[in-house]
């Protein structure tokens, strides 16, 4: 079975461009969450959604943006890069609660989208 | 704010000893523990769990102790393997509701042949 996959692998932008990062998590999974982990730091998080809907959202900027489609994949943006968001971004797939919780749900990682920015 | 502390960045363990690995948390609130295993290159992936109903769960090599008065739970890896080398997150998560998890900072062990 196919786990969470996230495209692409690496990339290098400059500061001040825009950058889509794609995820699909694993077949059945509703819920997808997006993780930045910064070199030295455990992952943090960004967004939670569940169902196309945006259930969490972490302590990031507005320049951070995500969406979730109806075949449940979904994109996180980030506008205006900055150097500080050279990082490891990490996708989550999880099959949570009837209603949406995170309950038990445990987290399957995709293995991640390096983002470079000079 | 950390509210996830893994206060030892590295740990070295020779092959067939046992590895222990430490986190600490500061939020009461927190009721499920998780530890996660990091290779280069990949993404983290699920070791073991425990619900804060519990002060031990074990799976195979691998054992996690939870003390909640002193708020700090540890992973016991025994006999550690050389493939055991990896990046070690602990997390945390409030149960109920939609909470994030919360991961530490990652300890980083090298199991030595």
């Amino acid at each position: 079975d196919a786990g969470v996959t996230q495209s692409p692998t690496h990339l290098i932008k400059t500061r001040g461009q825009h950058v889509t990062l794609r995820c699909s998590p694993i077949s059945g999974h509703k819920s997808v969450s997006w993780y930045q982990q910064v070199l030295g730091q455990g992952p943090q998080f960004i967004f939670q959604y569940y169902e196309k809907e945006e259930r969490g959202r972490g302590n990031f900027p507005d320049r951070f943006s995500a969406r979730q489609f109806p075949n449940y994949s979904s994109e996180l943006n980030v506008n205006a890069l900055l150097l500080g968001d050279s990082a490891l971004y990490l996708c989550a797939s999880s099959s949570p609660t009837l209603t949406g919780g995170m309950g038990d749900g445990e987290l399957f990682f995709g293995e991640g989208s390096r983002l470079t920015v000079l | 704010d950390q509210q996830v502390k893994q206060n030892s960045p590295s740990l070295s363990v020779q092959e067939g000893r046992i590895s222990i690995l430490n986190c600490d948390y500061t939020n009461s609130m927190f009721d499920y523990f998780l530890w996660y295993k990091k290779y280069p290159a990949e993404g983290p992936t699920f070791l073991i769990s425990i619900s804060s109903i519990k002060d031990k769960n074990e799976d195979g090599r691998f054992t996690v102790f939870l003390n909640k008065s002193a708020k700090h739970l540890s992973l016991h890896i025994v006999p550690s393997q050389p493939g055991d080398s990896a990046v070690y997150f602990c997390a945390a998560r409030i149960r109920s509701g939609n909470t994030p998890l919360v991961f530490g900072k990652g300890t980083r062990l090298s199991v030595i042949a």
